[in-house]
């Protein structure tokens, strides 16, 4: 059974980094893209960032770009998100995802809270 | 940035009827191999997106066939026929075309 379990989230003081994990199970990681997608509360479904199998290449939108650094470990099947320089507006809920045409799974997602 | 555009942004519907829930490109969505990156989630209250369609008509594993997605190059269409509770939730349409990756705006499903 594929699985994908983040974790790491939290409330953090703005301008603070924080990591998040993404655990991966169920299938060959290091064979698969992963991508970060975020959704600030009752707000719509927003791309953060995406790595490619061997993690030699990484996407982000201008949103985040230069703050956020996605990898890798594929030996530990885990993905990260760091970020870093954390604004009100990043508050939202994240996940995780393998979405590869009809491979597609996501992780239950983990809340960032960023705040005074 | 490829731009998604969906409508309408609400729909409410009797149960047994059938909603249809339009999405519009900026740009197509076709790549040089013949594949159009347009999938359909459907995101169930205080739930993970859950993916539906995907290459515009293909219905995902475990999808009811009471789904279905149809269109080309910049229109496409998403179809509930049958409409149950059990639907209720927020669809999005997203392009996979090209970074950025992008979702339309979500259009909500409620039960009559």
């Amino acid at each position: 059974e594929v699985q994908l379990v983040e974790s790491g989230g939290g409330l953090v003081q703005p301008g603070s980094p924080l990591k998040l994990s993404c655990a991966a199970s169920g299938f060959t990681f290091s064979s698969n893209w992963l991508n970060w997608i975020r959704q600030a509360p009752g707000k719509g479904l927003e791309w953060v960032a995406s790595i490619n199998p061997d993690g030699s290449s990484t996407y982000y939108p201008d949103t985040v770009k230069g703050r956020f650094v996605v990898s890798k470990d594929n030996a530990k099947n885990t993905g990260y998100l760091q970020m870093n320089n954390l604004r009100s507006e990043d508050t939202a809920m994240y996940y995780c995802a393998r979405t590869e045409g009809a491979e597609d799974y996501w992780g239950q997602g983990v809340m960032v809270t960023v705040s005074s | 940035d490829i731009m998604m555009t969906q409508s309408p942004l609400s729909v409410a519907v009797t149960p047994g009827e059938s909603a249809s829930i339009s999405c519009r490109s900026s740009k197509s969505l076709l790549h040089s191999n013949g594949i159009t990156y347009l999938s359909w989630y459907l995101q169930r209250p205080e739930k993970s997106p859950q993916l539906l369609i995907y290459q515009i008509s293909n219905l995902a594993s475990g999808v009811s066939d009471r789904f279905s997605g149809s269109g080309s190059g910049t229109d496409f269409t998403l179809k509930i026929s049958k409409v149950e509770t059990e639907d209720v939730g927020i669809y999005y349409c997203v392009q996979f075309l090209e970074v950025p990756l992008t979702f339309g705006s979500g259009t909500k499903l409620e039960i009559k």
